[in-house]
């Protein structure tokens, strides 16, 4: 079966613009999960969603990040006005329910330069 | 706060050797779940093994098997019969069970490179 897709693969930006990042879920899924990982370092948690609903935006490191999701499909991670310091791979994961322990299957990944 | 610490940046073995790669939490939370996954340079991330806070016994899967310690809070990976593919990064990770979902925190990493 299709595994966690994530589009664009690569995304090249100039500071101060907006970028959309996707994320499609395992089918079935009802939690998915959006990451950051900065070079050489490891994954920092940005949001969880449980369906449509975000019950837990800790990692959002701004107000310039938000995200969304249909239903429990698809999602997408906006980054507004991006700065340099954005430049990272954005991971995204889905797991079959939020409750207790679940492996997340992880996409692979959008790798963003803001230049 | 949870916090996961893997203090080996590198590590070397030779192909066919076993290799144990460190990882210490800190959580005051009793039910909790350990992670290890694998990053190829490619970048994907593979989930290789799962420990369960209340579990009695360590978790293995093929040549991946965990070596849990709780009251030391360690929960080393040990890779046996090392292969050239098992070169890539290496991610402790743990999630709070009571916490209802998934939310993983993760550890800087290891990165384990194989010799022929």
């Amino acid at each position: 079966g299709a595994g966690v897709s994530q589009s664009p693969s690569n995304k090249v930006t100039e500071k101060g613009k907006d970028v959309e990042l996707r994320c499609d879920p395992i089918s079935g899924h009802t939690a998915l999960y959006w990451y950051r990982q900065r070079l050489g370092q490891g994954l920092e948690f940005l949001i969880y969603f449980q369906g449509n609903s975000a019950p837990d935006k800790s990692g959002l490191p701004s107000d310039r990040f938000s995200a969304e999701r249909t239903g429990e499909s698809v999602s997408t991670l906006t980054i507004q006005r991006t700065q340099q310091e954005d430049s990272a791979v954005y991971l995204c994961a889905s797991s079959p329910r939020g409750p207790g322990h679940n492996e997340q299957f992880f996409g692979p990944g959008t790798r963003l330069t803001v230049l | 706060a949870q916090k996961i610490t893997q203090t080996q940046p590198g590590m070397f073995v030779q192909e066919k050797e076993a290799v144990t790669l460190d990882c210490t939490y800190d959580t005051s939370d009793p039910s909790y779940g350990l992670f290890w996954y694998k990053q190829p340079s490619s970048g994907e991330m593979i989930f290789l093994i799962y420990q369960g806070s209340y579990d009695q016994q360590n978790a293995t899967e093929g040549r991946y098997s965990l070596n849990f310690q709780k009251a030391r809070k360690s929960a080393n990976l040990v890779i046996s019969a090392s292969q050239l593919g098992d070169s890539a990064m290496y991610f402790c990770a743990m999630t709070l069970i009571s916490g209802g979902y998934n939310k993983l925190i993760f550890g800087a990493g290891t990165r384990l490179a194989v010799h022929p």
